[in-house]
This record gives C-alpha cells, structure tokens and sequence, in this order.
C-alpha cells in the first residue's frame, strides 16, 4: 500500500529550531519533496531528496534516509512568517504519481 | 513571470449547474495534473495529463472530466456538481513526470456547491 505519515501539527518559538518527520510506505521510490503552504495558498516547492543525506538549503535543511522510508524538514532560526503547513510527498515510480501527506502545521510563537 | 493561473478563485454554485475551472500555464509544461484539497485528506489527484490529447485518471476522477487540447491549457469540468464535490482545487504543471521536475502550483479555485 501507500502510506506517508507527518504530524498533525506542531508549535515552536521565533529563532528556535523545528525538525518535521516524515514517513512513508510506497510501491516504489523516486524521490521525496517538501512544500510549504500558507494558509489558503497555494504549495511553494521547498527541497527535494532522491539520495540518502542532508540538503541544506539556507535557514531549511532536508533529510532522507531510503532504507528506513523517513525524511525530516529542519528549520533554523524560526521566523514568524514560517507559520505554514509543510507537505511531504513521495514520487512512487511504479505509478509514476506524486503521493502527499496530510500536512504538519507549525506555528511559531513570539 | 512563469505561472500557473486558474480562474476562478472562488466560486459558489448549486448542484447539478454545469461548471469549468480553467487552468493555464506558461511555462511550455508537458505534464499537468489537478488535485483536490480537502481538511484531514491532503492533496489527492484528480486528473493529469502527460502532453496534448493525452489524459489520464487520478486517484479520485469520480465526477470529473478534463481536456488538453492546447499544451498550456487543462481545463477542469464538472458536468453535474453535488456537494460532496465542495473543496479547494489545485491545477499544477511540471517540465514532465520524471521524478526530478518540479511541480508548480496554481492559486487554486475554493469551490462551494450547495
């Protein structure tokens, strides 16, 4: 089956930092790519990961890890305008789909 | 400025009155595609399509049809819209379907049916 699981949500303050999980369980793998969407817009394209390893990407880092089927967003120095819902979404390359999560919303508090 | 545009943005109908949502995209795409967003459910295709004339169901086509006559337009049709069709729309495009094209998406279209 497919299956990507992320929390629901989730809280932190201004300059902190924020790890988002991801998981997934799909037929086949060809990548993994984070989004962020504010509220009511539409997803921006964060990062994307097909190899084991760290992206890092300015304040956002990415992370995957194929043989566990897990991912993480990192996010330094937390801003208020990073209040959003970040999608993890695996490309299944037995169906050559594009499969979401639900989304984890993050606020960050003053 | 490359985009993805959708008209409308909002749009409020009753059920079974024929609508089309439009997508359009300017960066010469071959693959777009349309999702629907829904509270708890996340992002589920709809439709897509690989080039012209070529279309193919998503994960919940119930409801729905699409065209692709023109390689920058993939309009989304609901020919007798029930409210269970209510939900936030999204059209997207990428250079193809391979795994390393990015998707770019549109404003999307909240669509209510009473």
């Amino acid at each position: 089956g497919q299956n990507i699981d992320q929390p629901t949500e989730m809280t932190a303050t201004e300059g902190a930092i924020v790890q988002i999980n991801c998981t997934y369980q799909t037929s086949g793998f060809n990548g993994l790519f984070w989004y962020q969407q504010h509220a009511g817009e539409a997803p921006t394209f964060l990062s994307y990961n097909v190899l084991d390893g760290l992206e890092e990407k300015g304040r956002f880092s990415s992370f995957l890890s194929r043989s566990k089927g897990y991912s993480y967003l990192l996010l330094k120095e937390l801003q208020m305008k990073d209040s959003a819902s970040y999608l993890c979404a695996v490309r299944d390359d037995n169906t050559d789909k594009l499969i979401f999560g639900t989304g984890t919303r993050l606020q960050v508090f003053p | 400025e490359a985009q993805v545009t959708q008209n409308p943005r909002y749009l409020i109908t009753v059920t079974g009155k024929k609508l089309t949502v439009t997508c359009s995209q300017n960066m010469n795409h071959e693959y777009m595609s349309w999702y629907r967003q829904d509270p708890g459910l996340g992002l589920r295709q709809i439709y897509y399509s690989m080039n012209v004339e070529v279309t193919d169901k998503g994960d919940v086509p119930e409801g729905y049809k699409v065209s692709r006559k023109e390689k920058r337009n993939f309009p989304l049709i609901l020919e007798s819209p029930s409210p269970n069709q209510t939900s936030l729309y999204f059209c997207a495009s990428s250079l193809s379907r391979r795994g390393t094209d990015t998707q770019y998406f549109g404003p999307g279209t909240r669509l209510t049916v009473l």
